[in-house]
C-alpha cells in the first residue's frame, strides 16, 4: 500500500520568511515518482515538480527548492522569501505505476494550508 | 491554464438524481484520470482511462461509472446521488500512462447534492 503524510495541516508565516513543507511517503516499490501540486484559493491543482526515486539530487527553481531523501522517505519543499501569492494548499503525491503500459494513480497527502501574511 | 477543460463548473442537484461530468484532455494526451476531493476524504483517485480503455481503478463507488470516447474526451456518470457525494471532481490528463508522466488537472466540477 502507498501512503503520503503531510503532518503540517496549516502554516502561517510573514512575507519574506522562508518556509518548509514536509512530506513523508511509504511505498514498497523500488521505482516511484514524487510530485508537488499547489491549489490556490481559486481551486485548480497546479503541477509544480516531479522527482524520480533513483534521482536524489535536490532541485531549485527560483524561490522554490525540493529536498528528496530516500533514507528518510521524505520529499520536502522549501519556499524562500515567501510572498502573499504563495498562499495556497500544497499537496505532496506519490505514483508508482512504473510501466508504460501499467495503470497510474496519484496518492495524495492531506495537504498543507500555507498562509503568507503581508 | 493547464489545457484540460471540465464542464460544468458547478452542479447542484437533488438526492437520487443522476449527473454527467465531462472532461476534455490536453491536446495529445491519451490518458485521463478522475479524482474526487472532499473535506473528509481528501483527494482520492477514482479511475483512469488510457486511449479508450480502463487502465486503473481506485475506490470508485458502483453508482459511479466512466468512459473515454474515441475523441479522447471522458465522462464521469454519478447516479443515485447521496448527500455524501457532494465534492469537487477533478479530471486530469497525461501524455501516456505510467507513473513518470505528470498529470495536469482541469479546474474541477463542484457538485452539490441537496
Amino acid at each position: 500500500a502507498q501512503k503520503v503524510t503531510q503532518a503540517q495541516t496549516e502554516i502561517s508565516v510573514v512575507e519574506k520568511e522562508d518556509v518548509t513543507l514536509d512530506c513523508v511517503y511509504e511505498t514498497r516499490d523500488t521505482t516511484y515518482y514524487l510530485f508537488w501540486y499547489k491549489q490556490p484559493p481559486s481551486g485548480e491543482l497546479v503541477f509544480l515538480i516531479r522527482r524520480n526515486s533513483f534521482d536524489e539530487q535536490n532541485e531549485i527553481s527560483g524561490r522554490y527548492s525540493w529536498n528528496f531523501q530516500k533514507s528518510t522517505s521524505s520529499f520536502n519543499f522549501t519556499i524562500t522569501a515567501s510572498q502573499v501569492v504563495d498562499s495556497a494548499v500544497y499537496f505532496c503525491a506519490l505514483n508508482s505505476g512504473i510501466g508504460e503500459t501499467s495503470g497510474s494513480r496519484l496518492t495524495f497527502g492531506e495537504g498543507t494550508q500555507l498562509t503568507v501574511n503581508p | 491554464d493547464s489545457g484540460v477543460t471540465q464542464t460544468p463548473k458547478h452542479l447542484i442537484t437533488a438526492t437520487g438524481q443522476r449527473v454527467t461530468l465531462r472532461c476534455s484532455p490536453r491536446s495529445g494526451d491519451l490518458s485521463v484520470y478522475w479524482y474526487q476531493q472532499s473535506l473528509d476524504q481528501g483527494l482520492q483517485f477514482l479511475i483512469q482511462y488510457y486511449n479508450g480503455e480502463e487502465r486503473a481503478k481506485g475506490n470508485i463507488l458502483e453508482r459511479f461509472s466512466a468512459q473515454q470516447f474515441p475523441d479522447l474526451h471522458s465522462e464521469l456518470n454519478l447516479s443515485s446521488l447521496e448527500l455524501g457525494d457532494s465534492a469537487l471532481y477533478f479530471c486530469a490528463s497525461s501524455v501516456e500512462t505510467g507513473g513518470r508522466h505528470e498529470q495536469y488537472f482541469g479546474p474541477g466540477t463542484r457538485l452539490t447534492v441537496t
